[in-house]
Formats: structure tokens, C-alpha cells, sequence
């Protein structure tokens, strides 16, 4: 089955840039997703197609995607944006079709 | 605006089942394709499996093929999971989660946890 791989933590100081990676194999060919999750919530989309936002989601969150990485980009960080990250793919690459969740990054600002 | 509201907490024993329910409102569920997501307590999320339209068939993760059914009520646009012979590794925080385009949630409830425990 298809793994998607993240660092567990990630540490930003406030206004600075995050990057959070997301591996997986041949993943520049698949569309990426990445959810926030705070603790006690549901997760919230906040990037999809790995470059859109949606609505009501700042722009400071971006993605990009390449090769066997992609990567949530978080710019100007602000406090509130302490969370876990989670990428997102939807696999068909065998004859079945799986949604596969990275195994989770805890974003801490310091 | 699509919202999800998923039944309440539950605590059951070993051996026993449980039912999560999840309305939708803003939308029905022949529009979105209702999925499910587990969180055991401090892990990531794990999709469960959910409703293929282009099959017209519930898929379920293999991990999740067996003791896990998901249906669905089309006419109260409510959707269920079944948990049969709850184990304590069935505790989890449970989510459905659901998407206008197909290939990811941009709609989720706000959870049911489900402890398993004697």
C-alpha cells in the first residue's frame, strides 16, 4: 500500500517561513492534500491540489509538489497556526482505490 | 452551507457494537460521497473506507474489511458506521468526512469518540 511519510515535528519562530515535507513514492504525479488539525478539533482543509486554498484559509498557506516530495509551505507564522499537519493523497494506483493520510507533523511556534 | 453532525460520545465493552451516525444538511448525500476517518488517541488519522461513486460501491481500507460497516440513509441524508466486537484498540476518535470534488474532505463532523473498555 502507498506510505506518505512526515517529519513528526517541525519548530518556527512567529513571522518566520515553515516547511513541512511530505515523502512518498512518485508522488509528484498525484494530487496533495494537507489538513490542520488543533488539538480537540476535526482536521480542516487547508491546502488542496497542493497549491489551492479554500475559502476563508489565509494565503500564507501554499503548497508545491515534485519529483518524490511535496511540501506545505506556511509563511508569516503566527501562533495560531501551532497544529498537526497531515498531506493527503487519493491512491489508484493498484486496482484499488485508497485515501492515504502522512503519518502527521506537530507544528510548534515558538 | 454543508455541515456534518455525528452522533454523540459512546462507551461500550469488549465484545459489544456500536453505531455513529452523521447528518448532513446544506447538501444531501447522493451530492457527497460520505467517507470515514479514525484517530486512535495520540496517532494520526486513518481513512476507514467510504462511498465510490464512480463504482457506485463502498470501498473499505484493508485493514478495515473486516468487523466495519458503513451505510447510508438517503432519504434522512444520514450516514452510519458500524463497529462490531469492539476491541480497547477500537478507541478511537471516529469522523466522517466528505468532499465536493472527491479526492479529499473538505467537509468533516465534528467527531464521536467511542471508548471500548470493561
Amino acid at each position: 500500500s502507498y506510505v506518505l511519510t512526515q517529519p513528526p515535528s517541525v519548530s518556527v519562530a512567529p513571522g518566520q517561513t515553515a516547511r513541512i515535507l511530505c515523502g512518498g513514492n512518485n508522488i509528484g504525479s498525484k494530487g496533495v492534500h494537507w489538513y490542520q488539525q488543533k488539538p480537540g478539533q476535526a482536521p480542516v482543509l487547508v491546502v488542496y491540489d497542493e497549491g489551492d486554498g479554500p475559502s476563508g484559509i489565509p494565503d500564507r498557506f501554499s503548497g508545491s509538489n515534485s519529483g518524490s516530495t511535496a511540501t506545505l509551505t506556511i509563511s508569516r507564522v503566527e501562533a495560531g497556526d501551532e497544529a498537526d499537519y497531515y498531506c493527503q493523497v487519493w491512491d489508484s494506483s493498484s486496482d484499488r482505490h485508497d485515501y492515504v493520510f502522512g503519518t502527521g507533523t506537530k507544528v510548534t511556534v515558538l | 452551507q454543508v455541515q456534518l453532525v455525528q452522533s454523540g460520545a459512546e462507551v461500550k465493552k469488549p465484545g459489544a457494537s456500536v453505531k455513529v451516525s452523521c447528518k448532513v444538511s446544506g447538501s444531501t448525500l447522493t451530492e457527497l460521497p460520505m467517507h470515514w476517518v479514525r484517530q486512535a488517541p495520540g496517532k494520526g488519522l486513518e481513512w476507514m473506507g467510504g462511498f465510490d461513486p464512480e463504482d457506485a460501491e463502498t470501498i473499505y481500507a484493508q485493514k478495515f474489511q473486516v468487523g466495519v460497516t458503513m451505510t447510508e440513509d438517503t432519504s434522512a441524508d444520514t450516514a452510519y458506521l458500524e463497529l462490531s466486537s469492539l476491541r480497547s484498540e477500537d478507541t478511537a476518535v471516529y469522523y466522517c468526512a466528505t468532499g465536493s470534488k472527491g479526492d479529499y474532505f473538505d467537509y468533516w463532523g465534528q467527531g464521536t469518540l467511542v471508548i471500548v473498555s470493561s
